[in-house]
C-alpha cells in the first residue's frame, strides 16, 4: 500500500526558532494535506494543497507541494509555545481519490 | 460553523460489552470516514461511505466491528463483542467527494 515517510519524528526547539518538516512518498501525490493535532483532540486542517509546485502560507505557516509530487514541506516561523503539538502530513494518491495516507507524525515541543 | 460531531467523548467499558460509537458530519459534506488510532499504528481508516454508501471497508479490523450510515447526517459504528486490543481513539472526519477531509473531536474508548 501506498506509504509517507515524515521526518523529523520529533523536534525540540526553542522558542522563536522556525521549523521545518517534510514528507516524502514513493508514488505520485494528487493532493497534500498538514493537520495539527492537540493532545485530546482531532486532527485540525493547516494547508491543503493541490498542484504541483504550490506554495500556500497560513499565517505563519508555509507549505509547498514538491514539483516532483512525491513530496511536501511545511515550515513554521518564529515558533510560539501554542504550536506544540503533532503535526501529520497526508494525501491522496492517484490510485485512491478519497482514501487519505497519512504519515506518522511529527512531534514539536518548544521550549521557553 | 459546526464542525464533526463526536459522541461520546470517553467510553469505558468492559471486555464483551457492546460499543456503540456515533458521528454527526458537517453538513453539505457527502464522504465520510472512520478512522482509528493507536501509538503504535497511528491513523488508520477502517471505513468510509460516499452518499451514505459504504465504499471500502477493508480496514475494518474484524467482524466484531461494523458500521452504518443511515442518513446524511448520522453514522455509527459498533463494536460488538468489544476487546481490550480495541483501545484506542475513534474518529470521524467527513468532506465534500473525499478531498480535504475534517476530523470530529474523537472518541477516547478503553476496553478493561
Amino acid at each position: 500500500g501506498q506509504q509517507l515517510n515524515q521526518s523529523p519524528q520529533s523536534m525540540f526547539i526553542q522558542e522563536g526558532e522556525d521549523v521545518s518538516m517534510n514528507c516524502t512518498s514513493s508514488s505520485i501525490f494528487n493532493t497534500w494535506l498538514w493537520y495539527k493535532q492537540d493532545p485530546g483532540e482531532g486532527p485540525v486542517l493547516l494547508i491543503a494543497l493541490y498542484k504541483a509546485g504550490e506554495l500556500t502560507s497560513n499565517g505563519r505557516l508555509t507549505a509547498q507541494f514538491g514539483i516532483t509530487r512525491k513530496d511536501s514541506f511545511l515550515n513554521i516561523s518564529a515558533s510560539i509555545p501554542s504550536d506544540v503539538g503533532i503535526y501529520f502530513c497526508a494525501g491522496h494518491s492517484s490510485g485512491s481519490a478519497r482514501q487519505l495516507t497519512f504519515g506518522s507524525g511529527t512531534q514539536l515541543t518548544v521550549l521557553p | 460553523d459546526a464542525g464533526v460531531i463526536q459522541s461520546p467523548r470517553h467510553e469505558v467499558t468492559e471486555m464483551g460489552q457492546e460499543v456503540t460509537l456515533r458521528c454527526k458530519p458537517i453538513s453539505g459534506h457527502n464522504s465520510l470516514f472512520w478512522y482509528r488510532q493507536t501509538m503504535m499504528r497511528g491513523l488508520e481508516l477502517l471505513i468510509y461511505f460516499n452518499n451514505n454508501v459504504p465504499i471500502d471497508d477493508s480496514g475494518m479490523p474484524e467482524d466484531r466491528f461494523s458500521a452504518k450510515m443511515p442518513n446524511a447526517s448520522f453514522s455509527t459504528l459498533k463494536i460488538q463483542p468489544s476487546e481490550p486490543r480495541d483501545s484506542a481513539v475513534y474518529f470521524c472526519a467527513s468532506s465534500i467527494r473525499g478531498e480535504t477531509q475534517y476530523f470530529g473531536p474523537g472518541t477516547r474508548l478503553l476496553v478493561l
